[in-house]
């Protein structure tokens, strides 16, 4: 089956505007994550869903940005304001499932979509 | 707040030797780290997470939680293997990552 996808694989932006990320995980896994990796870094932690809610949005860098998954399959992430510190390869993975207990849960990662703002 | 931290942003290692990329966390509970690698022009995939204790692409990892590292290892290096490698620390449910290293591999 496809992995995880994510749409578009590059945007090019100019600052101030607003963007939308999408992110299609592996079908029937029901954690989704969101990582930010900017130049020389590892990804960063930004939102986890359980489902259709989040569970955990304390990455998020701030109120500027909010991601939503309303059927519990496709999330999307959304920077309204856009600024050029917000360039970076936006990262989205998903799992079979999410809690705790589930050690053995591997996140399975998508290609990223790289957002520049100018 | 959990860290992990890789001391080394570039390795460049013979073909045939060994090598070792190094990783330290700090994390108060108790840690499942993992080491994640991405090849040239592909997506971020994970290589091995210490619960498995596997050998994955003669790759072995061991955690020490006195020296709180978990290094990764390989007795004899390939050319395939050069690649971005990055250690992570899962702690409810989100992982947080070192910095990398990128590995070359020189034939």
């Amino acid at each position: 089956g496809a992995g995880v996808s994510q749409t578009p694989s590059n945007k090019v932006t100019e600052k101030g505007k607003y963007v939308e990320l999408r992110c299609d995980p592996i079908s029937g896994h029901t954690a989704l994550y969101w990582y930010r990796q900017s130049l020389g870094q590892g990804p960063e932690f930004l939102i986890y869903f359980q489902g259709t809610g989040a569970a955990d949005d304390s990455g998020l860098p701030n109120d500027r940005f909010f991601a939503v998954r309303p059927e519990g399959s496709v999330s999307t992430l959304k920077i309204q304001r856009t600024e050029r510190g917000d360039s970076a390869v936006y990262l989205c993975a998903s799992s079979l499932k999410g809690g705790a207990r589930s050690s053995y849960n591997e996140q399975f990662f998508g290609p990223g979509t790289r957002l520049t703002v100018l | 707040a959990q860290r992990v931290t890789q001391p080394e942003k570039l390795l460049s290692v013979f073909k045939g030797a060994p090598v070792e990329l190094k990783c330290n966390y700090s994390y108060s509970g108790s840690p499942e780290l993992f080491w994640y690698v991405q090849y040239s022009r592909q997506r971020l995939q994970l290589l091995l997470r210490h619960i498995s204790r596997e050998s994955i692409k003669g790759f072995t990892a061991d955690l020490n939680k006195g020296e709180t590292s978990f290094h990764l290892k390989k007795p004899f290096a390939q050319e395939e293997d050069s690649a971005m490698y990055y250690c992570a620390l899962r702690a409810n449910e989100k992982l947080t990552f070192g910095t990398g290293t990128r590995l070359t591999i020189i034939p």
